[in-house]
């Protein structure tokens, strides 16, 4: 049973574009939604987090949004550069255990 | 520090052979992770380990797998005997407890072919 959902599984978009990745969880015991990149030939690394008591959280050209109640949020990143062309992948956690279960994840080609 | 260090980077085998994983996690973590990254299932979670005592081994697969802890700088993933279907790239992460555990520091992964 996959407890994380991600789409879409690819995604192409053109430099100065919006990329939009989606996820949605089904266990309202998760309490922690990190994102995390990874560039060929390297393991993944945390990019951007937020937890359920805010519906937004930005830093710089990445947005996380929330929303509780559908159980759903969402990555976007604004003005995308060639440089982020990667695989994203949205995880979430339990309560107090830091311990991600992830989406199978998104890979994003961004063209100049 | 070096970050997470994970040996052999690329490993290529025949079916039936045993393979070992190698993982030094950063110093003063406590928590080790194996993670196995495919096409189809994404990254999934195999084992996971506290103060080196494995804490949830519900993730690995089979029988054929194991995973070992001797000491705080070093884990093994091992594979005995080895098929196709095992090939993949196999992540080990760690993380601390307090400050910093919401982070898993991942290493660069060992890609494992069975042919």
């Amino acid at each position: 049973q996959q407890q994380v959902k991600q789409s879409p599984q690819s995604l192409i978009v053109q430099k100065g574009g919006i990329s939009i990745i989606n996820c949605a969880y089904e266990n309202t015991a998760f309490d922690y939604f990190p994102w995390y990149q990874q560039f060929p030939g390297k393991g993944p690394a945390l990019l951007i987090a937020i937890r359920p008591d805010v519906s937004e959280k930005k830093e710089g050209r990445f947005t996380i949004s929330f929303n509780k109640s559908a159980k759903q949020f969402s990555l976007h990143i604004m003005d995308s550069q060639p440089g982020d062309s990667a695989t994203y992948f949205c995880a979430a956690s339990l309560r107090g255990s830091y311990i991600p279960t992830f989406g199978r994840g998104t890979s994003l080609i961004v063209h100049p | 520090d070096a970050g997470v260090i994970q040996s052999p980077r690329h490993e290529v085998t025949e079916m039936g052979q045993e393979v070992t994983l190698r993982c030094k996690p950063i110093s003063g973590h406590d928590y080790l992770f194996w993670y196995r990254q495919t096409m189809m299932r994404g990254l999934e979670l195999l084992i996971y380990f506290n103060n080196n005592v494995p804490i949830d081994d519900s993730g690995m697969p089979e029988d054929r797998f194991s995973a070992k802890m001797p000491n705080a700088s070093f884990s093994t993933l091992k594979i005995q005997p080895s098929e196709p279907r095992d090939s993949a790239v196999y992540f080990c992460a760690s993380r601390s407890t307090g400050a910093g555990a919401n982070v898993l520091t991942f290493g660069a992964g060992s890609r494992l072919t069975v042919l």
